[in-house]
């Protein structure tokens, strides 16, 4: 259960407000990504980082941007968003080329609420 | 792209029924199958998982099953307990891996 952590748990903040989710992984893995989980989409992935580099921007809107300082963490900055973006954000990790590639390790996610 | 269709969206089963639920792809190139269990509150977590190279894998009371020709996979709860109720991801992997969106499992005792 500790092997992906995120903070914080939970944040409110306003439209104008710019804040930013945390994401660790103590796993040794390569690949991390952000997900959005609401009601509408019950898995969105929005990036995927491997190895620091991002592969993968699956159309995310620019008021959400994303950074890998390294394998072990990332961030998703957050400005100006709107209360449509109010979710749950899960990162996950995995290990491309193991025994069980691609299987993703998820953290308990960040309670997203925009006012 | 890869895109996963997954079915029913809800499932509501008496305890020790069975239960099943089932995903397509599209992607002929997917090669790796895992499910994930979601209980409420709480992180998804890989519960099974299955490679194109095998037909079916049990563990204890779930197991899946593949038919790469029908391009479907569905995973088969036997014995339903309370707490197998949760929503139950399945994911295709074609170099990365597409979500269904979910299927709401309830257990009634």
């Amino acid at each position: 259960e500790t092997g992906v952590t995120q903070t914080p748990r939970h944040l409110v903040m306003g439209m104008t407000n710019k804040k930013s989710l945390k994401c660790e992984q103590h796993l040794g893995h390569n690949a991390m990504y952000w997900y959005k989980q609401s009601a509408k989409k019950p898995l969105e992935l929005m990036f995927v980082y491997n190895f620091k580099e991002q592969t993968e921007n699956n159309s995310v809107p620019s008021r959400f941007s994303p950074e890998c300082p390294n394998s072990s963490h990332l961030f998703l900055h957050l400005h100006t968003l709107q209360p449509e973006d109010s979710a749950l954000y899960l990162c996950a990790s995995s290990q491309p080329g193991g025994s069980r590639t691609d299987t993703q390790y998820f953290g308990p996610g960040t309670r997203l609420t925009v006012l | 792209g890869e895109n996963v269709e997954q079915h029913p969206s809800t499932l509501s089963v008496q305890e020790g029924d069975s239960a099943v639920i089932k995903c397509t792809y599209s992607d002929s190139a997917s090669n790796y199958f895992p499910w994930y269990k979601q209980e409420l509150g709480k992180r998804p977590q890989l519960i099974i998982d299955i490679r194109s190279n095998v037909g079916e894998k049990k563990d204890q009371r779930i197991a899946v099953t593949l038919n790469k020709t029908a391009k479907h996979f569905s995973l088969h709860i036997t014995e339903t307990q309370p707490e197998d109720s949760a929503v139950y991801f399945c994911a295709a992997r074609a170099g990365k891996s597409t979500f269904g969106d979910g299927t709401t499992l309830t257990v009634k005792p």
